[in-house]
């Protein structure tokens, strides 16, 4: 079955401290990789994508994410965090096929940002 | 301000007691989806609707109903809602095609007593 898998369910990490959270799928297919961010009592608000192109990604407040094709992987970074950061973050993935925009997420990352 | 409103945000209710969570986009998008977020368990799709009139199950439709009777408009129906179907609750909006990100309300959290 196609999967997602977000390797550490929670991220302790000190502000300014750089960080990265971990995301493979699988699938033999081209797809199109997506990170959101979930702030508390809030939405997913898409952090960055990756639809073809530089497998060098940059979104918002910071984070980029690199596409690696022969690893399946996307994992998110940032070099810097800080406290607003902390929030639950998810991988999505689409094109595995189940319909139209089907989008199939990864469990979440919950990153804590401690001072 | 281009938004995706669900209502109720907060439900406390009791077992087979009918209720509707409405969800609006104002973006004119085609593709509108309903997921449950459980912990450990992300975000999976209850249902989803590529057009007016034109909905299909997700992973997860057991127990849900869902209509498309105008693009904006996409309730989700929980005609005799379980003890099971206490979640995290969002609705998402898109234009069609798997590249498009999807735009999501701010969640409806269900107590099902």
């Amino acid at each position: 079955a196609q999967s997602v898998t977000q390797l550490d369910s929670q991220v302790p990490v000190f502000e300014e401290a750089p960080v990265e959270l971990r995301c493979n799928y699988s699938s033999s297919v081209s797809v199109y990789l997506f990170w959101y961010v979930q702030y508390p009592n809030q939405g997913l608000q898409l952090l960055l994508k990756y639809l073809s192109g530089s497998t060098l990604v940059k979104g918002i407040n910071g984070f980029e994410a690199e596409f690696n094709k022969s690893q399946t992987s996307f994992h998110l970074r940032k070099p810097s965090v800080h406290i607003s950061d902390t929030a639950e973050y998810f991988c999505a993935v689409s094109g595995l096929g189940g319909g139209y925009n089907k989008l199939i997420f990864g469990a979440g990352t919950r990153l804590a940002v401690h001072p | 301000e281009a938004q995706v409103t669900q209502n109720p945000r907060y439900l406390i209710t009791v077992t087979g007691k009918k209720l509707t969570v409405t969800c609006s986009q104002n973006m004119n998008h085609e593709y509108m989806s309903w997921y449950r977020q459980d912990p450990g368990l992300g975000l999976r799709q209850i249902y989803y609707s590529m057009n007016v009139e034109v909905t299909d199950k997700g992973d997860v439709p057991e127990g849900y109903k869902v209509s498309r009777k105008e693009k904006r408009n996409f309730p989700l129906i929980l005609e005799s809602p379980s003890p099971n179907q206490t979640s995290l609750y969002f609705c998402a909006s898109s234009l069609l095609g798997e590249k498009e990100p999807q735009h999501f309300g701010d969640g409806t959290r269900l107590s099902i007593l």
